[in-house]
């Protein structure tokens, strides 16, 4: 089945260590979406990438980047994470026409803690 | 400016019993899309429907239905005969057309607990 993954489901990292989370789609969609998640409260996006355009929210702190080496995936990586940044990062997919709003679909989530 | 408005924070329910979750809308533009997400406790966000401004059909999908009005700018969501299953954060979402983004606006979501 065509589907979003997402690697690890759970990750465990150090104050200021850096950490990467992966997620890799089958459905060969050309926009990509990271999602920040904390408890009880709704998905905050943090950027996407259309085809190889990154595209970043105004409010997205600098400690967050994202890399997406080819179509199929697409890396978050967390340069010094704070306990503030614990959280479920969700991956999300798209296929996206120009001037289109098509569906979100997403992956099952790594939940991040911060020791 | 665009919103999403849930404004049931938490409903239970004892299974077999119809819930409706509430979903009301703000938005400026005339094309603009609709969507409801379930998130189980796994954590995954899973799609349930999409709906354009212009399609006021009401849809229903086995125990599922949605009544969508854009009257009251309302897009609810209403289980029949719920199962535990079905206990879950529900999500609200828009997307607008013109926004020139690929955004969604959630809702702050509505967590359902089905009791045995």
């Amino acid at each position: 089945d065509a589907m979003v993954i997402q690697n690890p489901r759970y990750q465990v990292t150090q104050f200021g260590k850096p950490v990467t989370l992966s997620c890799s789609q089958t459905l060969n969609h050309n926009v990509m979406y990271w999602y920040q998640q904390k408890s009880s409260q709704a998905p905050k996006l943090l950027f996407h990438y259309y085809d190889k355009d990154f595209n970043n929210e105004a409010d997205t702190p600098d400690n967050f980047q994202s890399r997406r080496p080819n179509t199929s995936f697409c890396f978050l990586d967390i340069r010094s994470p704070g306990l503030g940044d614990a959280a479920m990062y969700l991956c999300a997919t798209s296929f996206q026409l120009a001037g289109g709003k098509e569906t979100q679909y997403f992956g099952p989530g790594t939940r991040l803690l911060v020791l | 400016a665009q919103k999403v408005t849930q404004a049931q924070t938490e409903i239970s329910v004892v299974e077999k019993e119809d819930v409706t979750l509430d979903c009301v809308y703000e938005t400026r533009d005339t094309t603009y899309y609709l969507f409801w997400y379930k998130q189980p406790p796994s954590g995954e966000l899973v799609f349930l429907i999409r709906r354009n401004s212009f399609d006021e059909q009401n849809e229903i999908s086995g125990r599922y239905s949605w009544n969508f009005q854009k009257s009251t700018s309302s897009f609810n969501f209403t289980i029949t005969a719920s199962q535990v299953v079905d206990s879950a954060v529900y999500f609200c979402a828009l997307s607008e057309a013109t926004s020139g983004t690929y955004k969604y606006i959630f809702g702050t979501g509505t967590r359902l607990k089905v009791l045995a």
